[in-house]
């Protein structure tokens, strides 16, 4: 079946590199999405790749794909206490996702200690 | 990025009465959104795919006379929990579709809905 797997907490000082692990299962997804959430917010889509690339980066977060071994991790570099959050690991699934029908993870919260 | 907004952003009702939370995407064209609903401490999940002039699809497990869904023009759809009971107490959020992007989906605010 379909499932994506993420630890539940992460704590890191600021100024520190943050690094948010994932596994998913379905090696058909074409797309793997990393979303973030404030506390009582929506989401907020941070980041994506594709699944024939191996890395994306995009300012301070950078984006590993192993596709070999389904995961994907989310590098935030020099983490800021604006960075605390959840962050949501997303395979779009066989159809791509153009159906909404995003699989999520249950969300790794982020707890940056000045 | 696209602008996606929902309306309101918690409620609290009395067990029995019926509430609507809207879902507007305020600078594109959305002719499908997508309702979610997220537990404490859990993921998303898709509820339904709202299609603007046409019936929404349910997921499986999704009661559709619970919860109505209305996408009655391209910038607008609403989610009306019927008849709503403690149990339908959670965080509702809405995504669109914007870009031609597969699977670019941006989110709303979410919608916080206690039922006593």
């Amino acid at each position: 079946g379909e499932d994506v797997e993420q630890s539940l907490f992460l704590s890191v000082r600021e100024g520190d590199s943050s690094v948010i692990n994932c596994t998913y299962t379905d090696s058909s997804s074409t797309y793997l999405y990393w979303y973030k959430q404030e506390p009582g917010a929506g989401l907020q889509l941070l980041t994506y790749i594709f699944s024939n690339m191996d890395m994306k980066q995009d300012q301070r977060l950078t984006v590993l794909l192993n596709k070999k071994d389904k995961h994907l991790s989310l590098r935030i570099a020099d983490t800021q206490t604006g960075d605390s959050a959840i962050y949501f690991c997303a395979e779009s699934g066989k159809d791509g996702g153009s159906q909404g029908n995003l699989i999520f993870g249950k969300g790794t919260k982020l707890s940056v200690k000045p | 990025g696209a602008v996606v907004s929902q309306h309101p952003s918690w409620v609290i009702c009395k067990s029995g009465t019926s509430v609507k939370i809207e879902c507007r995407s305020l600078d594109f064209q959305a002719t499908t959104m997508f309702w979610y609903r997220q537990f404490p401490k859990q993921s998303l999940m898709l509820m339904a795919t709202s299609n603007e002039g046409s019936k929404a699809t349910y997921e499986q497990g999704v009661e559709k006379d619970k919860f109505l869904i209305n996408h009655a023009s391209l910038t607008l759809s609403t989610l009306t929990v019927t008849s709503a009971h403690p149990e339908d107490s959670s965080f509702y959020i809405c995504s669109a579709r914007a870009g031609q992007l597969t699977g670019e989906l941006f989110f709303g605010e979410g919608s916080r809905l206690t039922v006593l």
